[in-house]
């Protein structure tokens, strides 16, 4: 168990809904990423959140949103859902410093019939 | 040319032996290096994690960085059927940045 944790384990919903997948990191972590693993592209990073504030993004499409909430949880919601957008979603969580150890969730497995 | 390119396999191997999993890159910036460890659909595992060139061993697991050839591998030794799961390289630059991962290997280890 990393500690991580992600809900819901599965979602199936149609094309053109919307979705929102939630995160918890780990204690005292305050950097939150969320990355797509799809059979065909792998792990991507999507986005990263430090402390609240977006930090970084990746290869994430604009109908794709996130934030942190001042508790350190985070949500990832997806909108206009399209057959491609199922995958798995993890988001990782690590602390801030020097290193770069990343700890994933046990991930949302999305389905978009 | 990816980023970073791993092997598919998938690599099969009989209980016991010794197994080398292997990542090229071609980012010379990138100074951090993990190996994670995935079983079927479940959240990616942090195996290794080396800062820069070297070797680092944990138990059954040994990663080495060579810098100068953007080569990362991973051993694992004495291998058991509970090895048995997919292995991604994953890399980055700076510290809290995203990780760049290899597409995965998939490993059997049969008994």
């Amino acid at each position: 168990d990393s500690g991580v944790t992600q809900t819901p384990k599965h979602l199936i919903t149609a094309t053109g809904q919307r979705v929102t997948l939630r995160c918890s990191p780990r204690s005292g972590d305050l950097s939150v990423y969320w990355y797509q693993q799809s059979l065909d592209q792998g792990l991507q990073f999507l986005i990263q959140y430090y402390n609240g504030e977006e930090r970084a993004k990746g290869n994430i499409l604009e109908r794709f949103s996130a934030q942190q909430f001042p508790d350190l949880h985070s949500e990832l919601n997806l909108s206009s859902l399209e057959l491609g957008d199922s995958a798995l979603y993890f988001c990782a969580s690590s602390v801030a410093g020097t290193g770069n150890e990343q700890y994933f969730g046990p991930g949302t497995r999305l389905t978009v019939t | 040319q990816k980023e970073v390119e791993q092997d598919p396999g998938p690599l099969s191997v009989p209980e016991g032996a010794i197994v080398s999993l292997n990542c090229t890159y071609s980012n010379s910036a990138f100074q951090y290096f993990m190996w994670y460890r995935q079983y079927s659909r479940k959240g990616p595992e942090l195996l290794m994690y080396t800062y820069s060139s070297g070797n680092k061993e944990d138990g059954r697991f040994t990663a080495q960085v060579d810098k100068s050839s953007k080569y990362i591998s991973l051993f694992i030794r004495d291998s058991q059927p509970s090895d048995s799961a997919t292995y991604l390289c994953a890399m980055s630059a700076g510290a809290g940045t995203a990780l760049i991962f290899g597409k995965g290997t998939t490993l059997s280890v049969s008994s």
